[in-house]
Formats: C-alpha cells, sequence, structure tokens
C-alpha cells in the first residue's frame, strides 16, 4: 500500500526565514497531494493541494512543489510568521476506481516553530 | 460551510468495553474516513468508506470495526476497547469526485483505562 514519509519531524526557524518541509510517496497511481496545517487544539485543515498534472503551485507565501518521476513533493513557506507555527502534514492519495480520490495517507507530521 | 461534527470531544472508558464513536457530515460527501492520530505517526488510516455500507480497510484495522448505514454517518466501534487503544481519533469526508479536499472533525479524545 500507499507509504508516505515525511521530514523533517521538526524545524524550528526565525520570523522571516523561509521554511522547507519534504515527502516521499511509494505509489505511482497516486495523483492528488494535500497539505494539512493542525494548529494546537484544532483539527487539521487544508492549506495547499497540488494535482498530479502540475510541477509546481503557489499561494501567496506558501508553494507546493511536486516531482512524480522521483515521487517527492515538498512545501515551502517563505517570511515566516509566528502564526505558522503549527503541525504540518503532506499526504498522498491512493485512489479507489478511476475517479475515486480514496484514501488520503498522512505522513508522520512536522512540527514547525517560528520565533519572533 | 463544510460542517464534520464528531459526537464527544472526550471519553473515558474502561478496559473491555464496548466504545461507539460517532461521525456525522453535512454536505452529502461519499467518503467518509477514521484516522488516529498519535504523536510522532502522523494521521494513520483505521477505516475508509465510499459509500453506504461500503468499507476498506486502512493501515490499522485491527481492534476496530466501522458502520455506515446512512450516508451522513459513519460510526467507529472499539470491540473490547484496551490501553493502547488511547488515542486521538478524526473523523474526516469528502466528495467523490477526483481530487479533493478533505474536511475533519474537531476529534474525539478517547482514553482506556
Amino acid at each position: 500500500g500507499e507509504n508516505v514519509e515525511q521530514h523533517p519531524s521538526t524545524l524550528s526557524v526565525q520570523e522571516g526565514d523561509s521554511a522547507v518541509i519534504k515527502c516521499t510517496y511509494s505509489d505511482s497511481a497516486s495523483n492528488y497531494f494535500p497539505w494539512y496545517k493542525q494548529e494546537l487544539g484544532k483539527r487539521p485543515q487544508l492549506i495547499i493541494d497540488i494535482r498530479s498534472n502540475v510541477g509546481e503551485k503557489k499561494d501567496q507565501r506558501i508553494a507546493v512543489t511536486l516531482n512524480k518521476t522521483a515521487k517527492h513533493f515538498s512545501l515551502h513557506i517563505t517570511e515566516t510568521q509566528p502564526e505558522d507555527s503549527a503541525v504540518y502534514f503532506c499526504a498522498a492519495n491512493r485512489p479507489h476506481g478511476s475517479s475515486n480520490t480514496g484514501k488520503l495517507i498522512f505522513g508522520q507530521g512536522t512540527t514547525l516553530q517560528v520565533k519572533p | 460551510d463544510v460542517k464534520v461534527t464528531q459526537s464527544s470531544r472526550y471519553l473515558v472508558k474502561r478496559t473491555g468495553e464496548k466504545v461507539f464513536l460517532e461521525c456525522v457530515q453535512d454536505m452529502d460527501h461519499e467518503n467518509m474516513f477514521w484516522y488516529r492520530q498519535d504523536p510522532g505517526l502522523g494521521l494513520r488510516l483505521i477505516y475508509f468508506s465510499y459509500d453506504v455500507k461500503m468499507k476498506e480497510k486502512g493501515d490499522i484495522p485491527e481492534g476496530y470495526s466501522v458502520s455506515r448505514e446512512k450516508k451522513e454517518r459513519f460510526s467507529l466501534i472499539l470491540e473490547s476497547a484496551s490501553t493502547n487503544q488511547t488515542s486521538m481519533y478524526l473523523c474526516a469526508s469528502s466528495l467523490l469526485t477526483e481530487n479533493t479536499e478533505a474536511f475533519f472533525g474537531q476529534g474525539t479524545r478517547l482514553t482506556v483505562v
């Protein structure tokens, strides 16, 4: 089955610096790669996602890149702010049939701390 | 606004008890999921349902079962609770359509004593 590995497990940066979180996946059928942010005591919420037909997507300070050949995808946060401090999860789907996204398999999570 | 609601925020149960965790979504989503969240292990999939009465095992189904009798409701059942099932349980739902966002419930913190 799908296996998603996420690194690093913890990341500490100074406010204004960039942060990068990397994930690898194993199932070549995966075609959807979302990133979730979970603030302390709250539910995970989608911050950005990428489909397999594009290599990069950007939304303000957040960008995601995908290398399907190498089965790698990464989250990039620029100009980090204290409110970016949270746990970040990557995920890859395991499709169900020809049109259902199917199961989402998550990485182990990265705890990002942004120091003021 | 999509709403995924879990029946309890906190639960304390005794070893050997049968435990029901309920999840309801109000957006007519076909897919529903149960995950457990443990520090350092991320979100691990217990069960997935893609339609009423249809289910698939996830990566850690042992000790759990599920029920989906209605589209909006997905129940997780611990047949005989054990202390190693103490965890945070998260329910989620998504549309059947390819590549769509999963929305999470607020989580149930289960403690088995």
